[in-house]
């Protein structure tokens, strides 16, 4: 089973709202990722857990918040958002196996995302 | 700057016929190459990946890849298209050399299949 799930499919709030983006995996994987993607455009990468500590954050803004409370669960808690950050929020898996190293080898595995909009 | 070009924004191909969509990088050391494909509203779907050994790949759904490491290039290939080919396909590229797992993603090709 390759799945990634994620929900919601669709948010929309306003700008001082907080919400929660939810995924979740059950293949194993030790690492897990955030993206935002625009339309027509390459996904960007946000963050990176790595056996569940913060392993990379491409310098998002502090409104973005990730939390990884266990090896299949991944959040991405949203506050006071701007109209600019409507975007398709997808979250991926990989292996990361930790005994052959092969992180630059893995395949990511995708979730359908969630499409946020911003009002 | 390590970097993926897919040339061609949108690609059309009649059904039946053999599609190409064209991939190259430029990365320091050895690449490792992935082919995505992304459908309306949806995630990226994983066709195929070159790691080493076997220049020609195959993947998902009739898909198959070719590594050319003096073209720097990993050209996705399909011999006959199905309408339900039609998507969104983005090449990336994790730089094994430095070995990073952040994939350099092509800015995507669009490949509209016609009936």
């Amino acid at each position: 089973d390759t799945e990634v799930t994620q929900t919601p499919k669709h948010l929309v709030m306003g700008m001082t709202n907080k919400k929660s983006l939810k995924c979740e995996q059950h293949m194993g994987h030790r690492a897990m990722y955030w993206y935002k993607q625009k339309a027509k455009k390459p996904p960007e990468l946000m963050f990176v857990y790595s056996y569940e500590k913060l392993s990379i954050n491409e310098s998002v803004p502090s409104r973005f918040s990730p939390e990884c409370p266990n090896s299949s669960l991944l959040n991405l808690h949203l506050h006071a958002l701007q109209p600019e950050d409507s975007a398709l929020y997808l979250c991926a898996s990989s292996p990361r196996d930790r005994v052959l190293w092969t992180q630059a080898t893995d395949t990511q595995y995708f979730g359908p995302g969630t499409r946020l909009t911003v009002l | 700057a390590q970097s993926v070009a897919q040339p061609e924004d949108q690609v059309n191909v009649a059904e039946g016929n053999p599609l190409t969509v064209k991939c190259t990088y430029s990365v320091s050391g050895n690449p490792y190459l992935f082919w995505y494909v992304q459908y309306p509203n949806r995630g990226l779907q994983f066709l195929l990946k070159y790691i080493t050994g076997d220049n020609l790949v195959k993947g998902s759904y009739g898909f198959e890849a070719e590594f050319n490491k003096s073209q720097t290039s990993f050209h996705l290939k399909k011999p006959s298209a199905l309408v339900s080919d039609s998507a969104l396909y983005f090449c990336a590229v994790t730089p094994g050399a430095s070995g990073t797992y952040k994939y350099i993603f092509g800015t995507g090709t669009r490949l509209k299949v016609l009936a």
